[in-house]
């Protein structure tokens, strides 16, 4: 079965930095392009950042572009997302999920990130 | 405001049909962009019900159903069941914004 768990979310004061980590198993990782979703407290989703397989591809939210680095290793069946400059709005239940094309197939159960003003 | 607008709520009584729409324009479902749907439970994970616009991945009921139409999709639930009630959003592509793209998602309440 598909596992995805998310880790590294917290507290952070505004301005600081945060990495999230998504740890896979269950499937051939480095077969899949994956991404990175989030929700506020309250809210709906918003798709943050998208890598390819091979990291050749990668896309950002315009919310996040230029503080948000997106990056996998698939040696280690991973994916992270590096979090700077970070903002009250940033503070989310942040989804790592499969992407199969234009939709995202299996989800994580989340991690939280409150940044702190 | 989402890029694509779903109806904040919709309820029906346990095995009655209810819908819920997903409306977006000429630069996301209009131009072509598969609609998919997601439903979360209270406190979990999204999770996906519908893929390319009326597909079913392995496991989701024959209840759900998807459809598109022009710039709208539709996700039909028939035989409502108290366990369906939970949050549903719609996604596509929007090619202005190079980004993929929720709706603001609907509350099932089923009475």
């Amino acid at each position: 079965d598909v596992q995805l768990v998310e880790s590294g979310g917290g507290l952070v004061q505004s301005g600081g930095s945060l990495r999230l980590s998504c740890a896979a198993s269950g499937f051939t990782f480095s077969s899949y392009s994956m991404t990175w979703v989030r929700q506020a407290p309250g809210k709906g989703l918003e798709w943050v950042s998208y890598i390819s397989s091979d990291s050749g591809t990668i896309y950002y939210a315009d919310s996040v572009r230029g503080r948000f680095t997106i990056s996998r290793d698939n040696a280690k069946n991973s994916l992270y997302l590096q979090m700077n400059s970070l903002r009250a709005d940033d503070t989310a239940v942040y989804y790592c999920a499969t992407a199969s094309g234009w939709y995202f197939q299996s989800w994580g159960q989340g991690t939280l990130v409150t940044v702190s003003s | 405001q989402s890029v694509l607008t779903q109806p904040p709520s919709v309820s029906g009584a346990p095995g009655q049909r209810v819908t819920i729409s997903c409306t977006g324009s000429s630069s996301n479902i209009g131009t072509g962009y598969d609609v998919h749907w997601y439903q979360q439970l209270p406190g979990t994970a999204p999770k996906l019900l519908i893929y390319g616009n009326n597909n079913r991945p392995s496991g989701v009921p024959d209840r759900f159903s998807g459809s598109k139409s022009g710039t709208s999709a539709s996700l039909a639930i028939t035989g409502l069941q108290a366990e369906d009630e939970a949050d549903y959003y719609c996604q596509s592509y929007d090619s202005s914004l190079s980004s993929w793209v929720f709706g603001g998602g609907t509350k099932l309440t089923v009475l």
